[in-house]
């Protein structure tokens, strides 16, 4: 049972323009999420998170956003640029339970120039 | 060392051999995390030490995966008669605090692939 889905293995988005990831999640046990970056050959790496307590998280060109009534987030991505093409994956995690990160299946971005 | 490392980068097994994957963790990070992503996929939870303690192994796929770190330094994952099935990249995490998830560092991985 995927806990945490990304139903778009693909995007593609003109380099200056907004890019939207989206992301929704089953477990209402999660209180934390996150987004991770991932180049090939690669590990991932940490991009953004937010609580449940929050509906928002800026950090540069970086936005998630939480509708913890959908079970739904999003990441925003505005300007995109060539280099923010990548592999990104949404993550979700339970504060009160191990420390367990779930991933979902992630989502090719490709910023064309 | 600056980051994770992980050993083997690539790994190809004949099924029915046995494998073992090295981890290297960030100096005095105490916890430690193993992750399998199968093509295509997410990663996928194996095995969570705190120092030399195994406390989570629930996401070993069977008993033919097995985990240790026996100084709470470097661990290894042990695959026994691999199958094709256990073809995947299997990563390695670790952190100073595993309360704070934003604060994991990966490793690059190491590609299995059983033939």
């Amino acid at each position: 049972d995927q806990q945490v889905k990304q139903n778009s293995p693909s995007l593609s988005v003109q380099e200056g323009r907004i890019s939207i990831l989206n992301c929704d999640y089953t477990n209402s046990m999660f209180d934390y999420f996150l987004w991770y970056k991932k180049y090939p050959a690669e590990g991932p790496t940490f991009l953004i998170s937010i609580s449940s307590i929050k509906d928002k998280n800026e950090d540069g060109r970086f936005t998630v956003f939480l509708n913890k009534s959908a079970k739904h987030l999003s990441l925003h991505i505005v300007p995109s640029q060539p280099g923010d093409s990548a592999v990104y994956f949404c993550a979700a995690w339970n504060s009160g339970g191990y420390q367990k990160v779930t991933f979902g299946t992630g989502t090719k971005l490709q910023v064309i120039p | 060392g600056a980051g994770v490392s992980q050993s083997p980068r690539y790994k190809v097994a004949k099924r029915g051999q046995d494998v073992a994957l090295r981890c290297d963790p960030i100096s005095g990070h105490v916890s430690l995390f193993w992750y399998q992503q199968a093509l295509g996929q997410g990663p996928e939870f194996l095995t969570y030490f705190q120092n030399e303690a195994q406390l989570d192994k629930s996401g070993l796929p069977s008993d033919r995966f097995f985990a240790e770190r026996p100084e709470g330094s470097v661990s290894t994952l042990k695959i026994q008669r691999t199958q094709q099935e256990d073809s995947a990249v299997y990563l390695c995490a670790s952190s100073n605090d595993a309360r704070v998830p934003s604060g994991y560092t990966f490793g690059s991985g190491t590609r299995l692939t059983v033939v």
